[in-house]
């Protein structure tokens, strides 16, 4: 069975300051992993997805990720945090027989002035 | 091109009645999935559908159903309605249906059970 644990409900970082969103995975076969995000009353859009080519994923927004197997990881960073990017982020796995996503509970940032 | 198209974005329903939720998929896209997101348990799998077959169901009890047509188009129901059913059910779509393509989610249908 798969499954994804994020760390950390809710996240505060300061506007320029490094953004590091946690993200645990578990899965019996090479997971596909994604990170989505969710503004309010908004559905979620897709900021960037691991499909086994390069482990170090960029995505859209300035977030990248990287894929770590050892450590069963794949957490998303920003260098520098924009008020923009107060949201919730959701980790997610796939196993890519079918489109079936398990998300994490999310992870609600928020941007300080 | 347009998105996912969720309708109708806000219902308000009455215990033991039922109700249908719609999902217009991406043009070309033949894989739909349902998703239900409450505060205490987050985003949780429904079920999704590829060329109107169920491939996957999640852990829901069987008041909850849906259907995909020949034009991919989705609906979902829920019969009998309980207060704990009230959440914003979520529609993605994607092209290959193999888990490694990008899901487009809708906006989601905000259903509040009193």
């Amino acid at each position: 069975a798969q499954s994804v644990t994020q760390l950390g409900s809710h996240v505060s970082v300061s506007e320029g300051a490094l953004v590091l969103l946690r993200c645990n995975y578990s899965s019996s076969v090479p997971p596909y992993l994604f990170w989505y995000v969710q503004y309010p009353n908004q559905g979620l859009q897709l900021l960037l997805k691991y499909t086994s080519a390069a482990t170090l994923v960029k995505g859209i927004n300035g977030f990248e990720a990287e894929f770590k197997k050892s450590e069963t990881s794949f957490h998303l960073t920003k260098p520098s945090a924009h008020m923009s990017d107060a949201a919730e982020y959701f980790c997610a796995v796939s196993d890519g027989r079918d489109d079936k996503i398990i998300f994490g509970k999310g992870t609600r940032l928020h941007i300080l002035p | 091109k347009a998105g996912v198209t969720q309708t109708p974005r806000y219902l308000i329903k009455t215990r033991g009645q039922q109700v249908t939720l719609s999902c217009s998929p991406i043009s070309g896209h033949r894989s739909v999935s349902w998703y239900q997101q409450t505060p205490g348990q987050g985003l949780q799998f429904l079920f999704e559908y590829f060329s109107e077959t169920q491939r996957n169901k999640g852990n829901f009890p069987g008041r909850f159903s849906g259907r995909q047509f020949s034009n991919s188009r989705s609906e979902m129901n829920v019969s009998t309605l309980e207060l704990g059913d009230s959440a914003l059910y979520l529609c993605a779509s994607s092209l290959a249906g193999e888990g490694w393509a990008e899901a487009f989610f809708g906006q989601g249908t905000r259903l509040t059970v009193v």
